[in-house]
């Protein structure tokens, strides 16, 4: 199954765009992009997920590279409440099922 | 609403005594699983479930059962609990894991203390 490399911590100015990067150079070709987000100790939530094309919700931007080895989740406009561990999971074809999430990247959004 | 049910949501108990983390969706989801998440060690996987009857081993299923007779209920039981099992254990489920349909659904948490 496809492992991700993340950065364990980074800072970002509230008002500002949060860039959160994700190395998963062995990620198969069946295989999606998921991010997902925990605050404190809560259940980790869904945020976005991709295979190949960038995406965007109300939450955020995906931005997955053309050779698809790396991505970058990113929060256009940080807030307080955006301060959390996030982690980078790839998912599907044959890593079906068994899911290694890793440490994460604390986000410490400053006021 | 939707929505992943752990319980009991906090439990201290003591080395030796058997206990059950239930774990229930009303999603009709066919992928369960179990992590335990520990200080500096992140969210490690400890059993799966593809669909009722089939269940298989994540990274960490040294201590732990699991079973999957039904399709919304996915409990974990700690046979002999031993110190090195407190945690706090977090209960997920997902309509496939397919890729499209992969996202993940956690419940709330279950903080367990051995002692």
């Amino acid at each position: 199954d496809a492992k991700t490399t993340q950065p364990t911590s980074m800072d970002c100015a509230e008002g500002r765009a949060a860039n959160l990067p994700c190395n998963h150079s062995t990620i198969s070709g069946n295989e999606y992009v998921y991010w997902y987000r925990q605050i404190h100790s809560q259940g980790p939530q869904y945020i976005i997920h991709g295979l190949k094309n960038n995406e965007t919700n109300e939450m955020a931007s995906l931005i997955i590279t053309e050779d698809r080895k790396s991505s970058t989740l990113i929060l256009p406009h940080a807030t307080l409440r955006d301060t959390a561990v996030y982690y980078c999971i790839v998912l599907g074809g044959t890593s079906y099922g068994k899911l290694t999430f890793g440490q994460g990247t604390i986000l410490t959004v400053h006021p | 609403e939707a929505q992943v049910t752990q319980n009991p949501r906090y439990l201290i108990t003591v080395t030796g005594k058997k206990l059950t983390v239930t774990c229930s969706q009303n999603m009709n989801h066919e992928y369960m699983s179990w992590y335990r998440q520990d200080p500096g060690l992140g969210l490690r996987q400890i059993y799966y479930s593809m669909n009722v009857e089939v269940t298989d081993k994540g990274d960490v299923p040294e201590g732990y059962k699991v079973s999957r007779k039904e399709k919304r209920n996915f409990p974990l039981i700690l046979e002999s609990p031993s110190p090195n099992q407190t945690s706090l254990y977090f209960c997920a489920s997902s309509y496939k894991t397919s890729g499209r349909a992969g996202e993940l659904f956690f419940g709330e948490g279950s903080r367990l203390t051995v002692l």
